[in-house]
């Protein structure tokens, strides 16, 4: 398996652009995580989907943000209007089933909102 | 929820000693706790894990422990090398739940 698959890896836009990140987890894996990284907070849980589903968007900053799951591989984080205060990277991760699965990390989105 | 906090957020070593990183949780249904590394630019990736039925694991220079009572679990890393420099993150999760990471350690190791 290619492991998860994250695009676009770099995004530069201007503030007020609409920003889509993708996701592909890893096929079997029934658990999906949007995760944004600063040097200032660390790795902030943003949403988990389990089965499609979302289950906890209490990490998800304000209303510019949203995610979806319209299947079992493939997930969006979208924000608009993009702020330079959503500079960051953003990683998404796969949990495969069973009771205590890895966690795995795709490579990661690198956002710049100028 | 849950909260983990890590200690410390920083932390140098000279080459071949050992390095301990600490980390806290409050629930306690949280019966699985990773540990990943997370190289300069790069993904964070699994290095050691721990059940919660476990006290100890070891992985060649790598070990983890586990005290559930305390609720405590601790990174130690032997004979450290300058390719251990990197940042660490301790996690816990439950069952199929989500999983609450640390702030991270920034691990330096001089050559």
């Amino acid at each position: 398996d290619a492991g998860v698959i994250q695009s676009p890896r770099h995004e530069v836009t201007e503030m007020g652009q609409e920003v889509t990140l993708r996701c592909k987890p890893i096929s079997g894996h029934n658990s999906l995580f949007w995760y944004r990284q600063t040097m200032m907070r660390g790795l902030e849980l943003l949403i988990y989907f389990n089965n499609n589903v979302p289950i906890d968007d209490s990490g998800m900053p304000e209303d510019r943000f949203s995610a979806k799951m319209p299947n079992a591989s493939f997930s969006t984080l979208k924000i608009q209007p993009s702020e330079p205060r959503d500079s960051a990277v953003y990683f998404c991760a796969s949990r495969d089933r069973g009771p205590d699965g890895e966690l795995f990390f795709g490579e990661g989105s690198r956002l710049t909102v100028l | 929820g849950e909260n983990v906090e890590q200690h410390p957020s920083t932390l140098s070593v000279q080459e071949g000693d050992s390095a301990v990183i600490k980390c806290t949780y409050s629930d306690s249904a949280s019966n699985y706790f990773p540990w990943y590394k997370q190289e300069l630019g790069k993904r964070p990736q699994l290095i050691i894990d721990i059940r919660s039925n476990v006290g100890e694991k070891k992985d060649q220079r790598i070990a983890v422990t586990l005290n559930k009572t305390a609720k405590h679990f601790s990174l130690h890393i032997t004979e450290t090398q300058p390719e251990d420099s990197a940042v660490y993150f301790c996690a816990a999760s439950s069952t199929g739940n989500q999983f609450y990471f640390g702030t991270g350690t920034s691990l330096t190791v001089i050559p």
